[in-house]
């Protein structure tokens, strides 16, 4: 059965400091993994989905790396900003589409 | 291009009764998979559908139901709804089966009291 953790549960930086959200699930036999943003009550925001023969995607500030054999998969935020707070989630899916997620970072960006 | 909508927004309801949760797909996909996220936790599989077939199911009782339609939207039913049913209900869609994207709707929060 796969299971996904996340660390830290929580994280609270200074505006402008770079910082990286880790994922570590135990099953590698993925297709892919999905990272997502969630603000409080709202729907999930893709950020990045990396298949399973990729090692990384980058968007904008934003990088996630894959490393499929060691069960990891780690989300770079570089320059910090108030407005990147949020809950980020990764979820990996095994097929057909079925994602299994983590219960998330907390991150809070202070000005 | 019209993205993933949900409706109701939110919604309240008494232990027992039933309630119907609704999705519209992302404009091109076939593909809808429905989740529940209580507080605090990552959301949970409830099922897919797959041009208009169950195409898996987490680990829900059959109180727990759906229909996906021509048009690819979707239908959750829950029966006789319980205290721990309280939770936010997020529909995704993608373009197929296979490693495609998913995407979220916003969501519909459910409280039953």
């Amino acid at each position: 059965k796969q299971e996904v953790t996340q660390i830290p549960a929580a994280l609270s930086v200074p505006e402008g400091e770079n910082l990286v959200l880790n994922c570590s699930f135990t099953d590698s036999a993925i297709y892919n993994l999905q990272w997502f943003r969630q603000d409080p009550g709202k729907g999930l925001t893709s950020l990045l989905l990396i298949q399973s023969s990729q090692r990384e995607q980058t968007s904008g500030r934003l990088n996630a790396s894959l490393d499929k054999s060691s069960g990891r998969s780690t989300l770079y935020i570089a320059a910090s900003q108030p407005g990147d707070s949020a809950t980020y989630l990764c979820a990996v899916n095994n097929g057909f589409q079925k994602l299994v997620f983590g219960t998330g970072t907390r991150l809070l960006v202070s000005p | 291009e019209t993205g993933v909508t949900q409706s109701p927004t939110h919604l309240i309801k008494t232990r027992g009764q039933q309630v119907t949760l609704r999705c519209s797909s992302q404009s091109g996909h076939n593909t809808v998979s429905w989740y529940q996220q209580a507080l605090g936790q990552g959301p949970q599989f409830i099922f897919q559908y797959y041009r208009e077939e169950e195409n898996g199911r987490g680990n829900f009782p059959p109180r727990f139901s759906g229909l996906q339609f021509p048009n690819y939207s979707s239908e959750l039913n829950v029966n006789a709804l319980e205290l721990d049913d309280s939770a936010l209900y997020l529909c995704a869609s993608s373009a197929g089966q296979a490693s495609y994207e998913q995407y979220f709707g916003p969501g519909t929060r459910l409280t039953v009291t």
